[in-house]
């Protein structure tokens, strides 16, 4: 089975930061990679699909990139309503990676 | 608008089956594209993918429980049915249903989800 790896498992910021996550596949998986947000108490929220291609509706301070075993999500300008936690998907065989929860410092 | 809506106990004893049901609208499981997938995480824990049918009836499994699991779906009655067998402790967890969509490069992802039903084993 292909493991996705991701790091940080947390990370505290202050809003307008920049915040990176890290995902990394156990071996190649081309562009197949999904990023979701969770919220406390909630479903998660699909934010990216297929590495860099943003989810109508989702605001453009989102982005991913990355492809083959490395993979990267940003939020350009940590707003307060983005703390959550965050997963990578591996949208092949559908593995989900450990989560990075976001927290304002 | 797209729904969906898990259903079933919310307490079951350890060996029995559990049975959950998705019930959807604002989408057809026989269009071209279109799936549904079965998710669970367990309390503080994180996203596990279990099951996933598509329109045309196939069916795929996680690899580690794939000996416990049965999909199915109803498209008449726009529902999906997954049972896991055997349940134990360690399967008390927060199950979800969510609509997923096949991309014709053969990736999938889960655009909407619903809300998730906890269900606790214990005897």
């Amino acid at each position: 089975d292909i493991q996705m790896t991701q790091s940080p498992s947390s990370l505290s910021a202050s809003v307008g930061d920049r915040v990176t996550i890290t995902c990394q596949a156990s071996q190649d998986i081309s562009n197949y990679l999904n990023w979701y947000q969770q919220k406390p108490g909630k479903a998660p929220k699909l934010l990216i699909y297929d590495a860099s291609n943003l989810e109508t509706g989702v605001p453009s301070r989102f982005s991913g990139s990355g492809s083959g075993t490395d993979f990267t999500f940003t939020i350009s300008s940590l707003q307060p309503e983005d703390i959550a936690t965050y997963y990578c998907q591996q949208s092949g065989k559908l593995t989900f990676g450990g989560g990075t929860k976001v927290e304002i410092k | 608008q797209v729904t969906l809506r898990e259903s079933g106990p919310a307490l079951v004893k350890p060996t029995q089956t559990l049975t959950l049901t998705c019930t959807f609208s604002g989408f057809s499981l026989s269009t071209s594209g279109m799936c549904v997938s079965w998710i669970r995480q367990p309390p503080g824990k994180a996203l596990e993918w279990l099951a996933l049918i598509d329109w045309d009836d196939d069916k795929y499994y996680s690899t580690s429980l794939k000996t416990r699991l049965t999909i199915s779906k109803d498209t008449s009655k726009n529902q999906v049915v997954l049972t896991m067998t055997n349940m134990d402790p360690v399967d008390t967890a927060t199950y979800y249903c969510a609509r997923t969509t096949a991309t014709y490069s053969g990736s999938y992802y889960f655009d909407y989800w619903g809300q998730g039903t906890l269900v606790t084993v214990s005897s």
